[in-house]
C-alpha cells in the first residue's frame, strides 16, 4: 500500500531555533501534500496544501513566513518552523495524494511530535 | 462555523456495548473516510464512503453515508478494548484534495 514516511518523529530544541520536518511518499509520487497540525485530544487542522513546483497555499490565519513549506520534488516536501517559539510546540502531520488517481484517499505520515523549551 | 460537525467528541463505555459516531453538514461531500489514530500516529483510513446511501461494514464496524451525501455514521458493535482511539471524520468537496475533518471522537472502551 502507498506509504507516506515523516522525518523526524519528535524533536526538542530551543526556543528561537527553526525546525525542518520532511514528508515522504515512498512508493508513489505526488503532486500535492497537506500539512496538518494537532492539539491534543483535537482533530487535525490544515495549515496548508503544499504543491510541487509551484508556492504552497495556507489556510487563513497561518503565517506563511512561520511556516515555510518547500516541494521540491514529486515525492517530497518539507515544512520548516522558523524561529520556533514554545506556542508552537504541536503534533505536525502531513499527508499526501496519489499524482496518479486523484480519486484515491490522502495517506498520512506517522507524525512529527515538536517540543519546543 | 464548523463545516463538519462530529459527535460525540467524548465517549467511554464498557467492552461490549455498542455504540454510533455520527458527521453531520449542510454541505455536500464527494466522498467521505473515516479514520482512527492512536496517541503519536498519524491516522490510518479505515473506509471511504462515496455513493448516497451507501454501507459498509469492516468487521463489527459500519459505516453509512446519507442519501444527500451531507452526512455520515459509524457504528461499532460489541466495542472491544482494542477500539479504544481517535475516530475521524473527512468530508472531500472536490476542492483540490483538501479534506475537511471533524471534531473527533475520542473513544474510551474499558474492560
Amino acid at each position: 500500500g502507498a506509504v507516506v514516511s515523516q522525518h523526524p518523529s519528535w524533536v526538542i530544541c530551543k526556543s528561537g531555533t527553526s525546525v525542518k520536518i520532511e514528508c515522504r511518499s515512498l512508493d508513489f509520487q505526488a503532486t500535492t501534500m497537506f500539512w496538518y497540525r494537532q492539539f491534543p485530544k483535537q482533530s487535525l487542522m490544515l495549515m496548508a496544501t503544499s504543491n510541487e513546483g509551484s508556492k504552497a497555499t495556507y489556510e487563513q490565519g497561518v503565517e506563511k513566513d512561520k511556516f515555510l513549506i518547500n516541494h521540491a520534488s514529486l515525492t517530497l516536501s518539507t515544512l520548516t518552523v522558523t524561529s520556533a517559539h514554545p506556542e508552537d510546540s504541536s503534533f505536525y502531520i502531513c499527508s499526501a495524494r496519489p499524482r496518479t488517481n486523484s480519486n484515491q484517499p490522502q495517506h498520512f505520515g506517522d507524525g512529527t511530535r515538536l517540543s519546543i523549551l | 462555523t464548523q463545516l463538519l460537525e462530529q459527535s460525540p467528541q467524548f465517549l467511554s463505555i464498557q467492552e461490549g456495548e455498542n455504540l454510533t459516531v455520527y458527521c453531520n453538514s449542510s454541505s455536500v461531500f464527494s466522498s467521505l473516510q473515516w479514520y482512527r489514530q492512536e496517541p503519536g500516529e498519524g491516522p490510518v483510513l479505515l473506509v471511504t464512503v462515496v455513493t448516497g446511501g451507501e454501507v459498509k461494514k469492516l468487521k463489527r464496524l459500519t459505516f453509512q453515508f446519507g442519501d444527500a451525501r451531507k452526512d455520515s455514521s459509524l457504528h461499532i458493535t460489541a466495542a472491544q478494548t482494542g477500539d479504544t482511539g481517535l475516530y475521524l471524520c473527512a468530508g472531500d468537496r472536490n476542492q483540490g484534495g483538501k479534506l475537511i475533518f471533524g471534531q473527533g471522537t475520542e473513544l474510551s472502551v474499558k474492560p
